[in-house]
């Protein structure tokens, strides 16, 4: 069975820095693009970029490039999603999700709530 | 950047059909993905390349393309069918993902 299990919810405050994981299960992991998704309170789905864990090839939304860093582990079949300098407006819950062909999303994590707040 | 629009909501009795409609200029060449997403869930796929039907997934819903528009069509609404859709496709480029704005099903 696949399963994509993240880290718990953070709370931080504005310009810390924050690492959130996802752990894949039951498939190769290598295999398969692994991705993140986020969604502001209230807001729909925003597609922030994947990784390849095979060779490590990584896409980013334009939206997103330069605002976060995904990475991933094979040894230990988890991705990354990691900020720098948080602000108030990454408040969101973030969903990793095992991407077909880098095309679209068969499997998703439970998600992640991130609160930014002073 | 690229875009895909839905209408923000649509709203169907209980055994009628409700069709769900997503445009974007490169959607004659990228496939189009259906998500459904109830509250506190994360999203479920529904529909793949355009018309598609994952396993478990009942045979009420289904999709269809026609231009530059591609439809989710759910034939006799459920109640447990209230929720919120999402289409996604790439840009015409194919390297960047993209989610439509959404559409709340609201089963009167």
């Amino acid at each position: 069975e696949v399963q994509l299990v993240q880290s718990g919810a953070e709370v931080k405050k504005p310009g810390e820095s924050l690492k959130i994981s996802c752990k894949g299960s039951g498939y190769s992991f290598t295999s398969y693009w692994i991705g993140w998704v986020r969604q502001m309170p209230g807001k729909g789905l925003e597609w922030m970029g994947i990784i390849y864990p095979g060779d490590s090839d990584t896409r980013y939304s334009p939206s997103f490039q330069g605002q976060v860093t995904i990475s991933a582990d094979k040894s230990i079949s988890t991705a990354y999603l990691q900020w720098s300098s948080l602000k108030a407006s990454d408040t969101a819950m973030y969903y990793c999700a095992r991407h077909v062909d880098s095309n679209y999303c068969d499997y998703w994590g439970q998600g992640t709530l991130v609160t930014v707040s002073s | 950047s690229y875009e895909l629009t839905q209408p923000p909501s649509v709203s169907v009795s209980p055994g009628q059909t409700a069709r769900i409609t997503c445009s974007g200029d490169a959607l004659p060449k990228q496939y189009a993905y259906w998500y459904q997403q109830k509250p506190g869930q994360a999203p479920v796929l529904v529909i793949y390349k355009d018309s598609e039907r994952p396993s478990g997934i009942p045979e009420r819903f289904s999709g269809s393309s026609s231009g530059t528009t591609v439809t989710l069509t759910i034939s006799g609404v459920q109640a447990e069918d209230e929720a919120d859709y999402y289409c996604q496709s790439a840009d015409s480029s194919g390297t960047s993902v993209v989610f439509g704005g959404g559409t709340k099903l609201t089963v009167l």
